[in-house]
C-alpha cells in the first residue's frame, strides 16, 4: 500500500533552516510528482512547490522562491524540503503529498502524516 | 491568483442530515476542483476529484457537482465519522485551497 512517512517534529531558532524528509513506499517513486504544502493551525493549506522525482526538476510557489529547496534521493525513495531563514510565521505543519493528474485536474491522493516545525527563540 | 471561497465556514448538523458545502472560484476553473476531508491532527484525505469523481474507497454518500466558478460537496445521510473540516482545492492554476468548512455536531 502507498505510504508517505515524514520526519519528526523540529524546533528551530529564527534565522535557521529546516529540512523535512518524506519517504515513499508502495509505488514507483519516480513515477509521480511530489508536492509540499503547509498548514497553519486552524487555517487552510498553502502550496509550496513540487519536485519531479524522475528528473529532479522543481517548481516553487512565488511566496517561497529563494527560500525553499526541494530535492530527492531516488535510491531511498525519499523527497526533501528545505526552508531557510525561518521566522515565527513558519511555525506550521508541513506535508508532502503525491500528485495525480486526470483530464488536466491535479489532485493529491496520498499525504504524509505531517511534520510540525516550531520556530522559537 | 485564483481565490477560493467556501461557505459556510462552519455548520452544525445531526447524524442522518444532508449537508451541502459550496466553493466559489474567483474565475472559471472548468472542472479542476477537488474536495478533501481533514480531521484534527491528521492529513487531508481526498474525497472528490475533478469536481464530481468519487475517489476509490470513499463512501457513496459523498458527491460533488459544479463547473466554472460554483461547486458543491454534498454529504447524504451524515455519519458520525463525517464530522470534520472540508476543503476545496482548485488545480486550474497554482494549487489553491479554500479556507475550510467545519462540520460540527448539532
Amino acid at each position: 500500500q502507498v505510504q508517505l512517512v515524514q520526519s519528526g517534529a523540529e524546533v528551530k531558532k529564527p534565522g535557521a533552516s529546516v529540512k523535512v524528509s518524506c519517504k515513499a513506499s508502495g509505488y514507483t517513486f519516480t513515477g509521480y510528482y511530489m508536492h509540499w504544502l503547509r498548514q497553519a493551525p486552524g487555517q487552510g493549506l498553502e502550496w509550496m512547490g513540487r519536485i519531479n522525482p524522475n528528473s529532479g526538476g522543481t517548481n516553487y510557489a512565488q511566496n517561497f522562491q529563494g527560500r525553499v529547496t526541494m530535492t530527492r534521493d531516488t535510491s531511498i525513495s525519499t523527497a526533501y524540503m528545505e526552508l531557510t531563514r525561518l521566522t515565527s510565521d513558519d511555525t506550521v505543519v508541513y506535508y508532502c503529498a503525491r500528485a495525480l493528474s486526470v483530464s488536466g485536474t491535479l489532485y493529491f491522493d496520498y499525504w504524509g502524516q505531517g511534520t510540525l516545525v516550531t520556530v522559537s527563540s | 491568483d485564483i481565490q477560493m471561497t467556501q461557505s459556510p465556514s462552519s455548520l452544525s448538523a445531526s447524524v442522518g442530515d444532508r449537508v451541502t458545502i459550496t466553493c466559489r472560484a474567483s474565475q472559471s476553473i472548468s472542472s479542476h476542483l477537488n474536495w478533501y476531508q481533514q480531521k484534527p491532527g491528521k492529513a487531508p484525505k481526498l474525497l472528490i476529484y475533478a469536481a464530481s469523481n468519487l475517489q476509490s474507497g470513499v463512501p457513496s454518500r459523498f458527491s460533488g457537482s459544479g463547473s466554472g466558478t460554483d461547486f458543491t460537496l454534498t454529504i447524504n445521510s451524515l455519519q458520525p465519522e463525517d464530522f470534520a473540516t472540508y476543503f476545496c482545492q482548485q488545480s486550474y492554476s497554482t494549487p489553491q485551497f479554500g479556507q475550510g468548512t467545519k462540520v460540527e455536531v448539532k
